[in-house]
């Protein structure tokens, strides 16, 4: 079966440092992306990781361990508009070797002053 | 400019009616990809189509059914048979292959019951 775990809720001062951690169990792993979905709007692209290791890109990076199948999204200088929904997805081709995006429920941040 | 565009924004649905969402795209990817979000809750997928004339059902098809007669084109029906119906929709689409490339969205239809 394929199960991804995210926290919940999160919060953070602006300014810090945060970490959203991402678990998953999949049949036919084949990249892991994230996304940043504000409050009624649609996803946005974050990162993309396929191969173990740190993906950087400004003030987000991504890391992923497939032996741990284990991600996390690294979010440095905090500003009040990265309060937002950060989705981890896992792109899968399972059984039938078509692809999909399976999506985690999303972690909720809220970036206090 | 290309990208995902996903009509009406805001849909009213009364008791015993089907109504369609439009999802159309022009990034000529072969795969599209409908998923149903409640409020506070990530992203389930309704239904996918990996090629013209072929689809499969998701984790909650039930109430649902789609087309994709072209490339561009992948409509969702939401049946009568789609008891709680009230969600954000989001249509996206991705190239087939194992490209980096993530999956794009459009901007959501909002489905509310009358």
């Amino acid at each position: 079966g394929q199960n991804i775990d995210q926290p919940t809720e999160m919060t953070a001062t602006e300014g810090a440092i945060v970490q959203i951690n991402c678990t998953y169990q999949t049949s036919g792993f084949n990249g892991l992306f994230w996304y940043q979905q504000h409050a009624g709007e649609a996803p946005t692209f974050l990162s993309y990781n396929v191969l173990d290791g740190l993906e950087e890109k400004g003030r987000f990076s991504s890391f992923l361990s497939r032996s741990k199948g284990y991600s996390y999204l690294l979010l440095k200088e905090l500003q009040m508009k990265d309060s937002a929904s950060y989705l981890c997805a896992v792109r899968d081709h399972g059984n039938t070797g078509f692809q999909k995006l399976v999506f985690g429920t999303g972690t909720r941040l809220l970036v206090s002053p | 400019d290309g990208g995902i565009t996903q009509s009406p924004k805001y849909l009213f649905r009364k008791e015993g009616q089907n109504v369609t969402l439009s999802c159309e795209q022009n990034l000529n990817h072969d795969a599209m990809y409908w998923y149903r979000q409640d409020p506070g809750q990530g992203l389930r997928l309704i239904y996918y189509s990996q090629i013209v004339n072929d689809f499969q059902k998701g984790d909650i098809a039930e109430g649902y059914s789609v087309s994709r007669e072209k490339k561009e084109s992948f409509p969702l029906t939401v049946t009568s048979a789609q008891k709680n119906p009230t969600a954000f929709y989001l249509c996206a689409s991705m190239t087939g292959d194992n490209s980096n490339q993530p999956q794009h969205f459009g901007d959501g239809t909002r489905l509310s019951i009358l």
